[in-house]
């Protein structure tokens, strides 16, 4: 157990419409990340948040937005969603420097 | 630019004989390269990793080498075991905090 929580695990939605994924960092750890994983473009970084700021940006898609909240639990919010954002979606969590990241074990979500 | 390529993209191996997979990076800032296995199921757990400054690094049957000049470290399985079969991932750090990944080695173990 990494100690990084992902809820829910499982998430089946239609098209367009918006879903929220919740991610609860290991306990301490300041910098939660978010990661796309599809079949075919392996673990795509999306976006970083340190301390409730975020501090960099992948290749996340306009449709897609993260906050980190005060208590350092981050969502990450998929809207107007279409087949091709079916993936896995993973958060990790570190204590700052952006080393030994610490995954969950995700939210796999399929848009019908 | 910040890219990780890595090979092969499948593995298989008789049980206890060696794996080892390669990766290449193109930006000489990179600095840090972790590896993550991933089992089915599982998120990516972090196994092995290794700095810029540091040759190798030994952590019972696994190994990490990296070669600076030629731009390209390796993940070394010795001995292995049938729990050795996973997904292998590369990464590398190039002086941001985020680490941009390889797109996974999916390694079988023969019994």
């Amino acid at each position: 157990d990494s100690g990084v929580t992902q809820t829910p695990k499982h998430l089946i939605t239609a098209t367009g419409q918006r879903v929220t994924l919740r991610c609860s960092p290991r306990s301490g750890d300041l910098s939660v990340y978010w990661y796309q994983q599809s079949l075919d473009q392996g673990l795509q970084f999306l976006i970083q948040y340190y301390n409730g700021e975020e501090r960099a940006k992948g290749n996340i898609l306009e449709r897609f937005s993260a906050q980190q909240f005060p208590d350092l639990h981050s969502e990450l919010n998929l809207s107007s969603l279409e087949l091709g954002d079916s993936a896995l979606y993973f958060c990790a969590s570190t204590s700052g420097t952006g080393e030994k990241l610490f995954f969950g074990s995700g939210t796999q979500l399929s848009v019908l | 630019g910040e890219n990780v390529e890595q090979h092969p993209s499948t593995l298989s191996v008789q049980e206890g004989d060696s794996a080892v997979i390669k990766c290449t990076y193109s930006d000489s800032a990179s600095n840090y390269f972790p590896w993550y296995k991933q089992e089915l199921g599982k998120g990516p757990q972090l196994i092995i990793d290794i700095r810029s400054n540091v040759g190798e690094k030994k952590d019972q049957r696994i190994a990490v080498t990296l070669n600076k000049t030629a731009k390209h470290f390796s993940l070394h399985i010795t001995e292995t075991q049938p729990e050795d079969s996973a997904v292998y991932f590369c990464a590398g750090s190039f002086g941001n905090e985020k680490l941009t990944f390889g797109t996974g080695t999916r390694l079988t173990i023969i019994p």
